[in-house]
């Protein structure tokens, strides 16, 4: 079956350290991942899709077909990054996320 | 951007009766829309996916008679608790999307369902 794994339920990053937000992934064809975040008390959406390969608020995620990753990275965290981060594919015609991942700031 | 109108915010419905939910694309036609439940500090549970026209795919476990899904136009879908018990209470999120399965998904605000 298809499935994505995010192994960190809570993560704590210094302010200005950097972040990485794990993904895993097993598929049987090319996988389309995304990850969407939601901020205290706001909707979830979109945060940045692998094939756009864009950055958005300083994060870059990297498909490692090697590793099968999706990891999200950011070079320096700032608070506001705080928020609960969720890796999704398009699992043939349904969106079925993982457990996410929520994203401490500390000061 | 893409808009996903969700209402109501909250609702507290009495026991035994029923609640609609309406989830609404405003500026983009979505040929797919889901249905997520959230319990506190727990992820998003795929419920159903309803494709306009077209009967929902409900998730196994997901009462199909329980919870009524009409995706009758490309810019609207309503969940319809019946007969609610409070078990049902619940964070319910919809989403919807635009084309085809590469396209992201737009979410609404979600509904707070309090079952009395």
């Amino acid at each position: 079956a298809q499935r994505v794994t995010q192994p960190e339920k809570l993560l704590s990053v210094f302010k200005g350290a950097p972040v990485e937000l794990k993904c895993n992934y097993s598929y049987s064809g090319s996988p389309e991942l995304f990850w969407y975040v939601q901020y205290s008390r706001q909707r979830l959406q979109l945060l940045l899709r692998h094939i756009s390969r864009e950055s958005i608020k300083g994060f870059t995620a990297d498909l490692n077909k090697g590793e099968t990753s999706f990891h999200l990275k950011k070079p320096f965290a700032q608070e506001e990054d705080s928020a609960m981060y969720y890796c999704a594919p398009p699992l043939d015609d349904k969106i079925i996320f993982g457990k996410g991942t929520r994203l401490h700031i500390l000061p | 951007g893409a808009v996903v109108s969700q209402h109501p915010s909250r609702v507290i419905c009495k026991s035994g009766t029923s609640v609609k939910i309406e989830c609404r694309s405003l500026d983009f036609q979505a040929t797919t829309m889901f249905w997520y439940r959230q319990f506190p500090k727990q992820s998003l549970m795929l419920m159903a996916t309803s494709n306009e026209g077209s009967k929902a795919t409900y998730e196994q476990g997901v009462e199909k008679d329980k919870f009524l899904i009409n995706h009758a136009s490309l810019t609207l879908s309503t969940l319809t608790v019946t007969s609610a018990h409070p078990e049902d209470s619940s964070f319910y999120i919809c989403s919807a999307r635009a084309m085809d399965r590469l396209s992201p998904l737009h979410f609404g605000n979600g509904t707070r369902l309090t079952v009395t």
